[in-house]
This record gives C-alpha cells, sequence and structure tokens, in this order.
C-alpha cells in the first residue's frame, strides 16, 4: 500500500489567484492521478502526472489551467490557476502501487 | 469512452441488514476496485479484483469480479453504523473509470 499526503486540507480563494496543491507519497509509485470530485459526486480524471515530463490531460482540462509537475517518483503538484468560482472543488491526487491506486485526503477549494 | 453504471444510487437500511450494490459497463476492465469514502476524506481502497470470476473477502465485505469482466458487485453483510458512506466502484485498464457512487445510510 502507499500513504498519501495533501497538503493543504482545504482552503478559501479570492478569484484571479493560484494555488498549488501538494501531493507526497511514502514510496516510489509507479503512476500519480489527479481528481476533482463535487461534493456528493463521483471523482473525475483531471490528468496522469508523469515523472520529468509533461502531464497527460483528459478532455475538457487544459495545462495552461492546471499546470502539473512531478519531479520525481514520490511527490507531485497540481496548481489552479486563475481561479473562478467554478474551480470550488474537492481535488485528489492517488498513486498506484500495482494495479491498486491509493488516495490523499483531499483539498476543498473554496473559490469566492 | 468508458462508463460505469452504479447501483443503487442510494440504500437506506437497517443496521443489521445485508447490503448488495453493483456495476456494470459495455466495457471490458482488467482490474477491479471498491472504494469507501467518508465525509471529508479521501476514498479508501476496500477489495481489489484481478481475474474474471474471481471472489473475494474482506471481513464481511465481499466482492465480485463478473465473468464476462464487464460488472462487478459488493456485499456488505451484517451492516453496522460505521459502514455509512459512500461506496465507489472503479474499473481500470490503464487508467481509473469511476461509477456515480452509491451512499448507504443505516438507521439505528
Amino acid at each position: 500500500s502507499a500513504v498519501i499526503s495533501q497538503k493543504p486540507s482545504r482552503d478559501i480563494c479570492q478569484r484571479g489567484t493560484s494555488l498549488t496543491i501538494q501531493c507526497q507519497v511514502d514510496s516510489q509509485v509507479t503512476m500519480m492521478f489527479w481528481y476533482r470530485q463535487q461534493p456528493g459526486q463521483s471523482l473525475t480524471l483531471i490528468a496522469t502526472a508523469n515523472q520529468g515530463s509533461e502531464a497527460t490531460y483528459e478532455s475538457g482540462f487544459v495545462i495552461d489551467k492546471f499546470p502539473i509537475s512531478r519531479p520525481n517518483l514520490t511527490f507531485s503538484t497540481l496548481t489552479v490557476s486563475n481561479m473562478s468560482p467554478e474551480d470550488s472543488s474537492i481535488y485528489l491526487c492517488s498513486g498506484h502501487v500495482g494495479f491498486e491506486a491509493f488516495f490523499g485526503q483531499g483539498t476543498r477549494l473554496t473559490v469566492v | 469512452g468508458q462508463q460505469l453504471n452504479q447501483s443503487p444510487q442510494s440504500m437506506f437500511i437497517q443496521e443489521g441488514e445485508d447490503v448488495s450494490m453493483n456495476c456494470t459497463s459495455s466495457s471490458i476492465f482488467n482490474t477491479w476496485l471498491w472504494y469507501k469514502q467518508d465525509p471529508g476524506e479521501g476514498p479508501v481502497l476496500l477489495i481489489a479484483l484481478y481475474k474474471a470470476g474471481e471472489l473475494t473477502s474482506n471481513g464481511r465485505l465481499t466482492a465480485q469480479f463478473g465473468i464476462t469482466r464487464k460488472d462487478s458487485f459488493l456485499n456488505i453483510s451484517a451492516s453496522i453504523p460505521s459502514d455509512v458512506g459512500i461506496y465507489f466502484c472503479a474499473g481500470q485498464v490503464q487508467k481509473l473509470v469511476f461509477g456515480q457512487g452509491t451512499r448507504l445510510t443505516i438507521n439505528p
């Protein structure tokens, strides 16, 4: 298994600003992903965080809005840029050990 | 794209009852995972299934990987108050595809 820590756990941000979310894994994982989850809803994949190269984004998500870094096998960041109230959501990172995915506790973002 | 249909969307049961939920898809998956999510927390992995037909238990939880590789179910026996939460199925080829979730409420 893997223990995944996300920071911050929650934040309230002004529109037009950016927030960077950090994800730290306690062991090396093969793959890391970033998800968005509206309260009470399912998880929507934003992108695959690739170590040492550009992230792979899902339809509807772009690098300019959600830049992602993954400098090594245990750490990744997601930035939510130029935020608007529509970006208010829970953001989750996951890491894979074999075929099993483990999740951080999430970052609850509110944009005002 | 791949989609999972998870049912039921919500369940209201009495403590001690058994629970059953399932996920179906028109796509084939190589792995099925079942998660539970409590408020304010990330999903926690309950059971992982790797082979068609596989039946796996984890305490009071039992899950099966459908023989067609397009479906899976999760059963919870003798429910207790701490079983309350949202349960998600997820099918995987390369990336995870999540079901819409089943919200479980238990009346004591």
